[in-house]
């Protein structure tokens, strides 16, 4: 089964880190692009980076709003995605998802950022 | 950073109702291009890829239409299962803002 998994999510004061990840299964993990996407509670969808195959260069591209602070990471052995995330503000409040960037969508994993 | 406009940002609609949303990129983005629809507390999923592409599985009521900057989504007539939230997206980029289809 095709399926995607996210962990990591929490309470995190303004400041703090965390870091999510996301466990692939049941597809070719290390050809994929993938994608982390957040939605802040009653928005819409932002995108929030987005990171390459190692076959097609595994360079990385962020939104503005987090370019500095997070970090996209994979480890094809692992077939995990991560996303490190830094300096937390509390408009970073968010479900996230990670995605293959089509058909293929995790349940999501709720950050809080809040004193 | 190309930026994606999505209008109208919701609409109410009865069932049966032809609904078309627009798409429009801030640059050209070739045939880059997905729909999603998203209910409440769900994941999105995916309706249409590569603009005009309907994902298997997608009733045939839905379709896609566009290249470049300006994109458009279809629905030919509404079913009560329809009513949901719509989203572009530049492939690993930017969602257009929604639209929200409501039941008028």
């Amino acid at each position: 089964e095709v399926q995607l998994v996210e962990s990591g999510g929490g309470l995190v004061k303004p400041g703090g880190s965390l870091r999510l990840s996301c466990a692939a299964s049941g597809f070719a993990f290390s050809n994929a692009w993938m994608s982390w996407v957040r939605q802040a509670p009653g928005k819409g969808l932002e995108w929030v980076g987005r990171i390459k195959s190692k076959t097609d260069g595994g360079t990385t591209d962020y939104a503005a709003p987090v370019k500095g602070r997070f970090s996209i990471s994979r480890d094809d052995s692992k077939n995990t995605l991560y996303l490190q995330m830094n300096s937390l503000k509390t408009e970073d409040t968010a479900v996230y998802y990670c995605s293959d960037g089509l058909a293929v969508w995790g349940q999501g994993t709720t950050v809080t950022v809040s004193s | 950073d190309i930026q994606m406009t999505q209008s109208p940002s919701s609409l109410s609609a009865s069932v049966g109702d032809r609904v078309t949303i627009t798409c429009r990129a801030s640059q050209s983005i070739s045939s880059d291009l997905n729909w999603y629809q998203q209910k409440p507390g769900k994941a999105p999923n995916l309706l249409i890829y590569a603009a005009s592409s309907l994902r298997s599985g997608v009733p045939s009521g839905f379709s896609g239409s566009g290249s470049g900057t300006d994109f458009t989504l279809t629905i030919s007539s509404l079913q009560p299962e329809d009513f949901a939230t719509y989203y572009c997206q530049q492939t690993h980029g930017t969602f257009g803002q929604g639209t929200k289809v409501e039941i008028k």
